[in-house]
């Protein structure tokens, strides 16, 4: 599908361990950041978000970490599962509605 | 709930031939919708995006277009394909700046 590709960066990981994906965002006054899955052919699932109010938020198996003074946004997958495999996007939004995506993460979980 | 369609899934068009994709929102009113387009193992690019019917803001200069002639309705077009328009179409819908944007199914492209 289009949204795996051979140029991504991979993190691959074992069953049942944790995972930590890492993003670096690019504008300092962005305010709202999301956490996207892409499976290849599909479009992406909304999976998380956080406000710049808040440093850190739990979902389910998923915890999305903000950093705003060096600029970095990292998603935690716990007990990760074969069906975890896919690539990851954050986004971030500013002054605008319009959201500003990085460039993905495959990540692959061996069985 | 909310539900977002888009169609055809996959299209295969000849070089100089026109383009309709369409988009619709299901369960909410007046949203905010978008158009991306995704090469393969890239990331998403903002083509257009509506705040409103009849109100299109463009992103790319290129040989597409946008309409929202209904309220949960944004159509892409062209007149004329380019090879390097293939790729993978994404429409999504947010209520606005801090809210989470969700996105459809997508549509592939492949122009021959």
């Amino acid at each position: 599908g289009e949204s795996v590709g051979l140029h991504l960066p991979t993190l691959s990981v074992q069953e049942g361990d944790n995972s930590i994906i890492n993003c670096a965002y690019s504008n300092s006054a962005s305010d709202y950041f999301i956490w996207y899955k892409q499976e290849s052919g599909k479009g992406p699932q909304f999976i998380i978000d956080i406000r710049s109010n808040m440093d850190k938020r739990q979902g389910q198996r998923v915890t999305v970490l903000l950093n705003k003074t060096v600029k970095h946004l990292s998603l935690q997958i716990a007990a990760t599962q074969p069906g975890d495999s896919a690539v990851y996007f954050c986004a971030e939004k500013g002054a605008t509605n319009k959201l500003i995506f990085g460039t993905g993460t495959l990540l692959a979980v061996q069985p | 709930s909310q539900t977002i369609h888009q169609w055809p899934a996959t299209l295969v068009q000849p070089v100089g031939s026109p383009l309709s994709l369409e988009c619709t929102v299901e369960g909410t009113s007046n949203p905010n919708l978008y158009w991306y387009r995704q090469a393969a193992g890239r990331g998403l690019q903002l083509l257009f995006y509506s705040v409103g019917i009849g109100q299109i803001s463009s992103e790319v200069p290129q040989n597409l277009s946008a309409s929202r002639p209904q309220d949960r309705q944004f159509i892409l077009s062209s007149k004329k394909l380019l090879l390097s328009d293939s790729g993978f179409y994404l429409c999504a819908w947010d209520r606005g700046r801090s809210y989470e944007q969700y996105f459809g199914p997508g549509t592939r492209l492949t122009v021959t």
